[in-house]
């Protein structure tokens, strides 16, 4: 199976900075990655999918590129909500898999 | 609008059996292949089982093979997950999500029913 990895896995950065989260897969998995939201104590949210479309009313400030192995998730302007593990995941190969999730913390 | 909400999750010993549903509303549940993906305590998300529209074709994660059966029942717009043969590393909240086809994407999601399997 694919295995997924995710850096950092903590970032810890302040209210209007930029995070840049990076998702690296073991082997290609062309454009067939996404990025999930899972907020304190919530359930996971569909962030992006086929590797730089956002979801149904994902704010604009989320955007996310990459192709192959190497993937990017960019938080253009962190805000106080946006505290949350970010996962990614591939599904260009059976099982699907995800990654071990980075931790985003408002200072 | 779309819902999910998974029940069945308890406390349940080492070798147990245990039922979770997931009752879907808000759209065309027969229209979509649904799955369950579980999250241990503090950990990231795996994913456990998917079953067709028609519930014709189930596939399971290696871990869960022959001690875990997914079905549906589409008139109910029920989604099932029967375990058995319970063992402490099943021990996750149970999630019960949904794709438009066999390889979509996870969207949107159940809030989860936890399962914890004692020793």
């Amino acid at each position: 199976e694919i295995v997924l990895t995710q850096s950092p896995a903590t970032l810890s950065l302040s209210p209007g900075d930029r995070a840049t989260l990076s998702c690296r897969t073991s082997q290609s998995v062309g454009s067939y990655l996404a990025w999930y939201q899972q907020k304190p104590g919530q359930t996971p949210r569909l962030l992006i999918y086929d590797a730089s479309n956002r979801a149904t009313g994902i704010p604009a400030r989320f955007s996310a590129s990459g192709a192959g192995t190497d993937f990017t998730l960019t938080i253009s302007s962190l805000e106080p909500e946006d505290t949350a593990l970010y996962y990614c995941q591939q599904r260009n190969d059976w099982p699907p898999t995800f990654g071990p999730g980075t931790k985003v913390e408002i200072k | 609008e779309v819902q999910l909400v998974e029940s069945g999750g308890g406390l349940v010993q080492s070798g147990g059996s245990l039922r979770l549903s997931c009752a879907a509303s808000g759209f065309t549940f027969s229209s979509y292949w649904m799955h369950w993906v579980r999250q241990a305590p503090g950990k990231g998300l795996v994913w456990v089982s998917r079953i067709n529209s028609d519930g014709s074709s189930p596939t399971y994660a290696d871990s869960v093979k022959g001690r875990f059966t997914i079905s549906r029942d589409n008139a109910k717009n029920t989604l099932y997950l029967q375990m058995n043969s319970l063992r402490a590393d099943d021990t996750a909240v149970y999630y019960c999500t949904r794709t438009m086809n066999p390889g979509g994407w996870f969207d949107p999601w159940g809030q989860g029913t936890l399962v914890t399997v004692s020793s």
